[in-house]
């Protein structure tokens, strides 16, 4: 089986660019959780979803991000406009509605903002 | 308020040496409890569960964990440690009927040496 499917691997831009980050969650899995990760602050849940519908965004940093589920199988991330301290490793990551079953991870998209 | 402590940063061990990784948490509850691993430019990948019932589980690649419920902890496990287990290590906990989110402590590297 295909695991959580993420894009772009690396990412570089300048400060003031719009960023789009791609998940595609396993199938069949019904939750799907954006995470940052940094060297300061470990590992943040930023927002996630049930069913396409958020159910908790408190983790969002500021309004310059924003996240979307237009369907079962794709989800973005976005940050606009970006800054040098958006510089992180993004994780998406979804899991079964089974509150036992674990979340499974994709290799996530580091992300350099200059 | 719920969290999880990972009280060692880093965890040294020779290589054919049992290794351990500390884990206590603080929810209210039965929670469910979780063992991730993460290698270098990798995302997180799941290596065991504990949901109820026996308070030793087995997971992947010879790990373990023991579950006890008087000192509220979830040690990792492993008797015979070998150079490939060196990562970082990541406990999570996720509290019955919440909504499918984890709660993670902060991460231990575990270092194993030949």
């Amino acid at each position: 089986d295909a695991g959580v499917i993420q894009s772009p691997r690396h990412e570089v831009t300048e400060m003031g660019q719009e960023v789009t980050l791609r998940c595609k969650p396993i199938s069949g899995h019904d939750y799907l959780f954006w995470y940052r990760q940094t060297m300061m602050r470990g590992l943040e849940l930023l927002i996630y979803f049930n069913n396409n519908v958020p159910i908790d965004d408190s983790g969002m940093p500021e309004d310059r991000f924003s996240a979307k589920m237009p369907n079962a199988s794709f989800s973005t991330l976005k940050i606009q406009p970006s800054e040098p301290r958006d510089s992180a490793v993004y994780f998406c990551a979804s899991s079964s509605g089974q509150e036992f079953q674990p979340q499974h991870f994709g290799d996530g998209t580091r992300l350099s903002i200059l | 308020a719920q969290s999880v402590a990972q009280p060692e940063d880093q965890v040294n061990v020779a290589e054919g040496n049992p290794l351990t990784v500390k884990c206590t948490y603080s929810v209210s509850g039965n929670p469910y409890l979780f063992w991730y691993v993460q290698y270098p430019n990798r995302g997180l990948q799941f290596l065991l569960k504990y949901i109820t019932g026996d308070n030793l589980v087995k997971g992947s690649y010879g790990f373990e964990a023991e579950f006890n419920k008087s000192q509220t902890s979830f040690h990792l496990k492993k008797p015979s440690a070998l150079v490939s287990d060196s990562a970082l290590y990541f406990c999570a906990v996720r509290r019955p009927s919440n909504t499918g989110k984890l709660i993670f402590g902060q991460g231990t590297t575990l270092q194993v040496k030949p």
